[in-house]
């Protein structure tokens, strides 16, 4: 069985870098044509997507994150990560990885989220 | 880019059938599939819809899908509600740049 964790700190300060890893086990990372999928949801709102990465290392970004975005994979620790920087207040949320088979494919395995908290 | 806009909450009585809309704001729905997932509180979301109106295996057949061009609106319908059905659905789509747009999510309480 799949399973995706992520991990990191669960408090930053305002105008840092926020910085998370999904850590994948229970398959390969590389296996398959699979996009790994970064989105959060901040307390009373929606899910909000913010990028993907394909084994490659290829990468899409929503126009919303774009500028403040980075995803970057490492297949060696079975890892993915995002860094989100100059992060305020709005981007406190609950933060989910996500795996699809393709990138019109649903998400068929989440990570259980890990609240980011942004406040000095 | 687009849209996707569903009503903040629904209730419905156990037994009866509910059904959540969600309606984009430009281009045809039909362009593009449609999923739903199901967030219960403090778990993961889970896909009850893909395709537009495809079950993945454990999802119940209390569980559909639809589009409907007319209103350009995609619609999940659940029937025979249970209890287990209350929990936060999200409908998800894609723009024409291939980047993932979700709907604001619907809270279905069943009472």
């Amino acid at each position: 069985q799949v399973q995706l964790q992520e991990s990191g700190p669960g408090l930053v300060k305002p105008s840092q870098t926020l910085s998370l890893t999904c850590t994948v086990s229970g398959g390969s990372i590389t296996s398959g044509t699979y996009y790994w999928t970064w989105i959060r949801q901040p307390a009373g709102k929606g899910l909000e997507w913010i990028g993907r990465i394909y084994t490659s290392g290829t990468t899409k970004y929503s126009p919303y994150f774009k500028s403040r975005v980075t995803i970057s994979i490492d297949t060696s620790k079975s890892q993915f990560s995002l860094k989100l920087s100059s992060v305020t207040a709005a981007d406190t949320a609950v933060y989910h990885c996500a795996r699809s088979s393709g990138w019109d494919r649903p998400f068929d395995y989440w990570g259980q989220g890990s609240l980011v908290t942004v406040s000095s | 880019n687009f849209m996707l806009t569903q009503p903040h909450s629904v209730s419905e009585s156990p037994g009866k059938t509910v059904s959540i809309s969600c309606t984009r704001s430009s281009g045809n729905i039909a362009n593009n599939y449609v999923q739903w997932y199901q967030r219960r509180p403090g778990s993961a979301p889970t896909t009850v819809i893909y395709e537009d109106n495809r079950r993945p295996s454990g999802v119940p057949d209390r569980f559909s899908g639809s589009i409907d061009s007319s209103s350009n609106s995609a619609s999940l319908t659940i029937s025979g509600l249970k209890t287990e059905d209350e929990a936060d659905y999200f409908c998800q789509s894609y723009d024409p740049s291939n980047h993932v747009v979700f709907g604001g999510g619907t809270k279905l309480t069943v009472l």
